[in-house]
């Protein structure tokens, strides 16, 4: 079975400040696709990035940055130097290709960042 | 491009009425649609999903059905709403690969 563990429920920081949001995945598949998405208060998921099971570089755009490590069967998310436009619900999702492509979401970290 | 249409935005129902979302998709041909659930600072539930028309898998027992009678058109109903269909509900789509692309949302509030 497959499952998505954020195990932040809710982080604040003030602006300016690092934060990583963490994410735990399991899965049997060797075949799979991890996602991160942004839920502003308005409510429509955004999507952050997509990162295949092969593919263990991290990736840098702008203030993101995601780190994959099969190894411990992670996929962090680290925003630098945190603004208020950050504040939003981050989702992490995996998908493995056998079958129909059903997304497992984990529960989510709600992030406040303060001014 | 693509885009996708969800309505209402917002709705309110009073518990066992009936309800209707339906969720458009331009710009694309045979997309597998999909229906979630959020209920209220809660994580999301893949609640339907369709590879095509008149097929829809149900991935939770509920009260709640789905239907697609065309290629870009994907309804989620029910007969008699409960208190706990409430939530925000979000229709996605995705072709021929992992990305799935989600709509606006409907927030439902059953009273």
């Amino acid at each position: 079975a497959q499952k998505v563990t954020q195990a932040q429920t809710e982080i604040s920081v003030v602006e300016k400040e690092d934060v990583t949001l963490d994410c735990v995945y399991e899965t049997r598949d060797t075949t799979y696709y991890l996602f991160w998405y942004k839920q502003p208060p308005s409510g429509e998921l955004v999507f952050l990035i997509r990162r295949n099971s092969f593919d263990e570089q991290n990736e840098i755009s702008g203030r993101y940055s995601w780190n994959f490590q099969k190894s411990t069967s992670s996929f962090n998310f680290t925003i630098t130097a945190s603004q208020v436009v950050d504040s939003a619900v981050y989702f992490c999702a995996l998908i493995v290709t056998s079958g129909t492509y059903k997304y497992i979401f984990g529960t989510g970290t709600r992030l406040k960042v303060l001014a | 491009s693509q885009t996708i249409h969800q309505w209402p935005a917002t709705l309110v129902q009073p518990v066992g009425s009936p309800l209707s979302l339906e969720c458009t998709v331009e710009g694309t041909s045979n997309p597998n649609l999909y229906w979630y659930r959020q209920a209220a600072g809660r994580g999301l539930q893949l609640l339907f999903y369709s590879v095509g028309i008149g097929q829809i898998s149900s991935e939770v027992p509920q009260n709640l059905s789905a239907s697609r009678p065309q290629d870009r058109q994907f309804i989620l109903s029910s007969k008699k709403l409960l208190l706990s269909d409430s939530g925000f509900y979000l229709c996605a789509w995705s072709v021929g690969g992992s990305l799935q692309y989600f709509g606006p949302g409907t927030r439902l509030t059953v009273t």
